[in-house]
C-alpha cells in the first residue's frame, strides 16, 4: 500500500517561499497524479494543485501565481513551493495520491504537516 | 466558498442512521467522493464513485446520488464514527477537485 510523508519547515516568514516535500513509499510517482491538499486551522480542505510524473500540473486558479508543484522521479517525491506567503497561508499541508479513471479522488493521504507563517 | 453545500452539523443516538448532504447544480451528473476526518489525523477515503467502498471501510457506509443531491449515509452509528466529513467533486471543464464545506457527526 503506497505510503506518504511530507517534511519541510514549520515555520516561514511573511512574503518568503513556502518549501514541502512528499516522499512516496510502497509505489511509483512514475503513475497517477500526485496532489497538495491544505486545510487552514479550523477550516476545511483546500485543493492546491496536483502532477503527474511527467511533469503536467493543475492549479488552483486563486492560488496559480504563486505556485508550483514539481516531480523528482529519482528520489520518488514531488514537492511544493508557495511563494510570497502570507498569514493566510498557515495552514496544515497534506499530500495525497489522486486515483480514479474519469472522475478522480483522494485514495491515499499523507499525515500533513503545520505550516506557520509568522515572523 | 465552495460551489458544494453540506450542512455544517449532523448529531444521532449511537446505533441510530446519519445521513450528510452534499447539494450541488446536477450533481447527480459527476461522480462523488467522500472523507471522513477525525481530529488531528488526514481525510480517509470512505465513499467514492457515489457508492463504492474502499476496501477496510465497514458497509454500514453507503452513497447515493441523483439529481442536485449526494449522501452519505452511516447506519449503526457507532461513538468511533464521530468526525468531520467532506464531500468532493472532480470538475470535468476544469480539471480540478472541489471540496464541500464539510459537516461535523457528533455522536450523542
Amino acid at each position: 500500500q503506497v505510503q506518504l510523508q511530507e517534511s519541510g519547515p514549520g515555520l516561514v516568514k511573511p512574503s518568503e517561499t513556502l518549501s514541502l516535500t512528499c516522499t512516496v513509499s510502497g509505489g511509483s510517482i512514475s503513475s497517477y497524479y500526485w496532489s497538495w491538499i491544505r486545510q487552514p486551522p479550523g477550516k476545511g480542505l483546500e485543493w492546491i494543485g496536483y502532477i503527474y510524473y511527467s511533469g503536467y500540473s493543475k492549479y488552483n486558479p486563486s492560488l496559480e501565481s504563486r505556485v508550483t508543484i514539481s516531480p523528482d522521479t529519482s528520489k520518488n517525491q514531488f514537492s511544493l513551493k508557495l511563494s510570497s506567503v502570507t498569514a493566510a497561508d498557515t495552514a496544515v499541508y497534506f499530500c495525497a495520491r489522486i486515483y480514479g479513471s474519469g472522475s478522480f479522488y483522494a485514495d491515499s493521504w499523507g499525515q500533513g504537516t503545520l505550516v506557520t507563517v509568522s515572523s | 466558498s465552495s460551489v458544494l453545500t453540506q450542512p455544517p452539523s449532523v448529531s444521532v443516538a449511537p446505533g441510530q442512521t446519519a445521513r450528510f448532504t452534499c447539494g450541488g447544480n446536477n450533481i447527480g451528473r459527476r461522480s462523488v467522493s467522500w472523507y471522513q476526518q477525525k481530529p488531528g489525523q488526514a481525510p480517509v477515503l470512505v465513499i467514492y464513485y457515489d457508492s463504492d467502498r474502499p476496501s477496510g471501510i465497514p458497509e454500514r457506509f453507503s452513497g447515493s446520488n441523483s439529481g442536485n443531491t449526494a449522501t452519505l449515509t452511516i447506519s449503526r452509528v457507532e461513538a468511533g464514527d464521530e468526525a468531520d466529513y467532506y464531500c468532493q467533486v472532480w470538475d470535468n471543464s476544469s480539471g480540478h477537485p472541489e471540496f464541500g464545506g464539510g459537516a461535523m457527526l457528533t455522536v450523542l
